[in-house]
């Protein structure tokens, strides 16, 4: 089946200590984001990829970057992990929208969760 | 910034009982969505409904959209202790076209 999956489920870290999170899609979509849910709120939303281009939310802090090698994959590296980072971390697909669209369905993956010691 | 509000952030019901959750929000959008998420998992896309319609129904979800208000709600009939979750409404707006979530709603659905 068609999916978004993200590898790690569960990942913990130290304070400090450079970590990448990844996503990975068989659905084919030409849009990838990354949003970060804390406990009991919604997804905040921190970049997305249109194809090749990469849009940055004004608010995401410098710490968290983003690559994205091929349609495929997606990765979040946060450089230096602080204890306010931990959170579920949520990726999602999309397609793009096409002329006269009005935005379209997102396809999330399971998310992973971060702890940070 | 989050555009929608969520009422309640709460509701607890006994199996069988019709669920609403309403949800508010402040600028002008191209459509609006709901989403699901069981908890610790990622989020399921229920519904969306265009800025020109006012309702639209998918098997025991019915969604209504009064643009004029600004504000949706979303119906669960004959509920079912596996519809638990948090539920949030997600809108679209300008040429923006990412969606911007509510803060949601924990449903507790009772055996």
């Amino acid at each position: 089946d068609a999916m978004v999956i993200q590898n790690p489920r569960y990942q913990v870290t130290q304070f400090g200590k450079p970590v990448t999170l990844s996503c990975s899609q068989t659905l084919n979509h030409n849009v990838m984001y990354w949003y970060q849910q804390k406990s009991s709120q919604a997804p905040k939303l921190l970049f997305h990829y249109y194809d090749k281009d990469f849009n940055n939310e004004a608010d995401t802090p410098d710490n968290f970057q983003s690559r994205r090698p091929n349609t495929s994959f997606c990765f979040l590296d946060i450089r230096s992990p602080g204890l306010g980072d931990a959170a579920m971390y949520l990726c999602a697909t999309s397609r793009r929208p096409t002329s006269g669209s009005v935005g379209e369905t997102q396809y999330f993956g399971p998310g992973t969760r971060l702890l940070v010691l | 910034s989050q555009q929608g509000e969520e009422d309640p952030q709460a509701l607890s019901i006994q199996e069988g009982e019709n669920a609403t959750m309403n949800c508010s929000y402040k600028t002008s959008i191209n459509n609006l969505q709901w989403y699901r998420q069981n908890s610790g998992r990622g989020l399921v896309h229920l519904i969306l409904i265009r800025s020109n319609e006012r309702e639209k129904h998918s098997g025991r979800l019915r969604v209504t959209l009064d643009t004029s208000k600004k504000s949706s709600s979303l119906l669960i009939t004959a509920s079912r202790a596996a519809d638990t979750a948090s539920y949030f409404c997600a809108t679209v707006s300008g040429s923006a076209r990412q969606l911007t979530f509510g803060s949601g709603t924990q449903l507790t659905v009772l055996p």
